[in-house]
């Protein structure tokens, strides 16, 4: 069974700061696509970066980025130079190729001005 | 823009009163989704569908329906709707084709049981 597990149920940054959003996850595949979505509040919930297990290389996208440990199943999104429109519920998710996704509990990001 | 569009964004019904949410999308996606999210959550998988094949959740309520007409319109049919069906509904779709894994999602409709 694939799971994601997102250990921060809530974080809070300092506006032009940078935060750490933890994710772990647990498979025997060796092919999969990782995810983070992020929720704005009563809005949309879009993709923020992809990262494809195959890759060893981190995705970047902008200011977010990615560390992903492909041994230890963990992957962590760096967000630098938080922005008030930052704030939101920060979602990672897990796919296996042809399958469902996988969702975390998600983390709740609090940008302070 | 190609996008993914849900009708209405807001749907108030009556317990036991059917309901229908709809989705539709532009970007010619082989796969679409249904999700429930409730307040503070994880979306959860309702059904989705590969074109036309239809995958229904083991855990889905029987009381969850869906319809898919044509590659842009899928619908999602509540027969007697519950207190505990409030939700958010979410539609999603995917391309379908390798390597574009990711889901595009609609801005969700948020039914309220009365």
């Amino acid at each position: 069974a694939q799971t994601v597990t997102q250990s921060q149920p809530e974080m809070s940054v300092q506006e032009a700061e940078t935060v750490t959003l933890s994710c772990t996850y647990d498979t025997s595949e060796s092919n999969y696509y990782l995810f983070w979505y992020k929720q704005p509040p009563s809005r949309q919930m879009i993709l923020v970066i992809r990262q494809e297990a195959y890759k060893q290389q981190n995705a970047t996208e902008n200011r977010f980025s990615v560390n992903f440990q492909k041994a230890a199943k963990s992957f962590s999104l760096k967000i630098s130079d938080s922005q008030l429109g930052d704030t939101a519920m920060y979602f990672c998710a897990f796919m296996v190729p042809g399958n469902q996704f996988y969702f975390g509990t998600g983390t709740s990001l609090t940008v302070i001005p | 823009d190609a996008m993914v569009i849900q009708n209405p964004r807001y749907q108030v019904t009556q317990f036991g009163k059917p309901v229908t949410l709809s989705c539709s999308q532009t970007l010619n996606h082989n796969v679409m989704y249904w999700y429930q999210q409730k307040s503070s959550q994880a979306p959860k998988l309702l059904f989705h569908y590969y074109d036309k094949d239809f995958n229904n959740e083991a855990d889905t309520p029987d009381n969850f329906q869906s319809r898919r007409p044509n590659t842009s319109f899928c619908f999602l049919d509540i027969r007697s709707p519950g207190l505990g069906d409030a939700a958010m509904y979410l539609c999603a779709t995917r391309s379908g084709l390798a390597g574009r894994e990711e889901q595009y999602f609609g801005p969700g409709t948020r039914l309220t049981v009365t």
